[in-house]
């Protein structure tokens, strides 16, 4: 079984939608949450931290549920600059190992 | 805020020639350094944990003789990919998490730009 397991989607979207991703993790151990995106051909970048009581910065909202195991990424009013793929990771403390998700693909269409 | 510099950003080589690949951390000393590599469409895959002063820690699947990971020191880990072949053609991408730095209370990870290896 994957650590993390994620929709790989794509997702195609019009401008100003709202679009919603889950992710889900099978060790209960693990510690620390992120969403990263990353651009074709680049490194990923750090959208967000995860936290319990769910936090929001600007259009996005990340949310965590630990009882069942899932994190979620909350996009309002989509931007055409939007268009990535969006990866959820995981850290295990153990070995501090961070974990991925196969990503997310999103187009924002005009 | 903390930089990880990855080196080169591309690289073409023959079947059979060995790369190298540079990780840095510029501004932060890394205990352990992350190496992933990602084929077109799917996701990072964790190769193996680099360790400063110690073995790499690769993960099943992974050939260690194959794959050789060096951290001398606290700022550099390097990964060779020896006798390459064109199944080794990827996006390598290493990373260094700040945990336990003046930088951050978290364990976000921060990646190099990643190395494009084309094998001919």
């Amino acid at each position: 079984r994957k650590e993390v397991e994620q929709d790989p989607g794509p997702f195609n979207v019009p401008e100003g939608a709202t679009v919603a991703f889950n992710c889900t993790y099978s060790n209960s151990a693990s510690q620390s949450f992120f969403w990263y995106r990353q651009d074709c051909r680049k490194e990923p970048k750090l959208l967000m931290s995860v936290y319990s009581s769910g936090n929001e910065d600007g259009r996005f909202t990340a949310q965590l549920n630990r009882a069942s195991q899932y994190i979620s990424l909350l996009i309002r009013d989509s931007k055409l600059s939007d268009s990535a793929t969006y990866l959820c990771v995981v850290n295990i403390p153990t070995g501090n190992q961070f974990y991925f998700g196969t990503g997310t693909s999103l187009t924002v269409i005009p | 805020g903390a930089v990880v510099s990855q080196h080169p950003s591309w690289v073409i080589c023959k079947s059979g020639t060995s790369v190298k690949i540079e990780c840095r951390s510029l501004d932060f000393q890394a205990t352990t350094m992350f190496w992933y590599r990602q084929f077109p469409k799917q996701s990072l895959m964790l190769m193996a944990t680099s360790n400063e002063g110690s073995k790499a820690t690769y993960e099943q699947g992974v050939e260690k003789d194959k794959f050789l990971i060096n951290h001398a020191s606290l700022t550099l880990s390097t990964l060779t990919v020896t006798s390459a072949h064109p199944e080794d053609s990827s996006f390598y991408i290493c990373s260094a998490s700040l945990r336990g730095t003046r930088f951050s209370t978290n364990t976000e990870a921060f990646f190099g730009q990643g190395t494009r290896l084309t094998v001919v």
